[in-house]
């Protein structure tokens, strides 16, 4: 069965501090997508990335980078330099191949508090 | 940009009433989606449309019911609301693609409180 775990449940750093929050995900099939979402305080879940099962490489967007490892089925998430505004709840969500009615299966969360 | 936009950000009802949950997407999106978000759990689906008129259940469908008469509309009806269902509702909206790859946009949530 798909399921995904973020293990962290909540997070606090200080400004400028690099964080990197968990996804470990299961999942039987060998194509596959995962996600990575934020909810801020305003509560709309805003899209991050998407990645699909056989791009491994590592992406860079500015100060946030994914680091997808099959071979751990993990795909952590790092915030370089983290700002007051990067305040949030995380989360990362899997769809698979044979999911024609597009379900994500989402993880619990990560929020993540960053102090001035 | 993707839009998607729901009919109230907060409620508050009362125990036995019908509430409706409205949610409109502006994208020509097949598939549409009721989530609900509750504190440790994460989100749970509730619902989900492929199609105008389609619907089928997601994980918690109990007490719940939904209709999609036009492509651009997807409601959520608590047909008898209890206070067990207080909880963050989210709508999101997606194209229909293959291998699972389409990305899901969300709306910016209604809050519910039952009383």
């Amino acid at each position: 069965a798909q399921k995904v775990t973020q293990a962290q449940t909540e997070i606090s750093v200080v400004e400028k501090e690099d964080v990197t929050l968990d996804c470990v995900y299961e999942t039987r099939d060998t194509t596959y997508y995962l996600f990575w979402y934020k909810q801020p305080p305003s509560g709309e879940l805003v899209f991050l990335i998407r990645r699909n099962s056989f791009d491994e490489q590592n992406e860079i967007s500015g100060r946030y980078s994914w680091n997808f490892q099959k071979s751990t089925s993990s795909f952590n998430f790092t915030i370089t330099a983290s700002q007051v505004v990067d305040s949030a709840v995380y989360f990362c969500a899997l769809s698979e191949a044979g999911n024609y009615g597009q379900n994500f299966v989402f993880g619990p969360g990560t929020r993540l508090s960053v102090l001035p | 940009d993707v839009k998607v936009t729901q009919s109230s950000r907060y409620l508050v009802k009362r125990t036995g009433e019908k509430v409706f949950l409205e949610c409109v997407q502006d994208m020509d999106h097949e598939n549409m989606f009721w989530y609900r978000q509750d504190p440790g759990l994460g989100l749970r689906l509730i619902y989900f449309s492929y199609d105008v008129k389609m619907k089928e259940k997601g994980d918690i469908p109990e007490g719940y019911s939904v209709s999609r008469e036009k492509k651009e509309r997807f409601s959520l009806i608590l047909e008898s609301a209890s206070t067990n269902q207080t909880s963050m509702y989210l709508c999101a909206s997606s194209k229909t693609g293959t291998f699972g790859k389409e990305t899901q946009y969300f709306g910016p949530g209604t809050r519910l409180l039952v009383l």
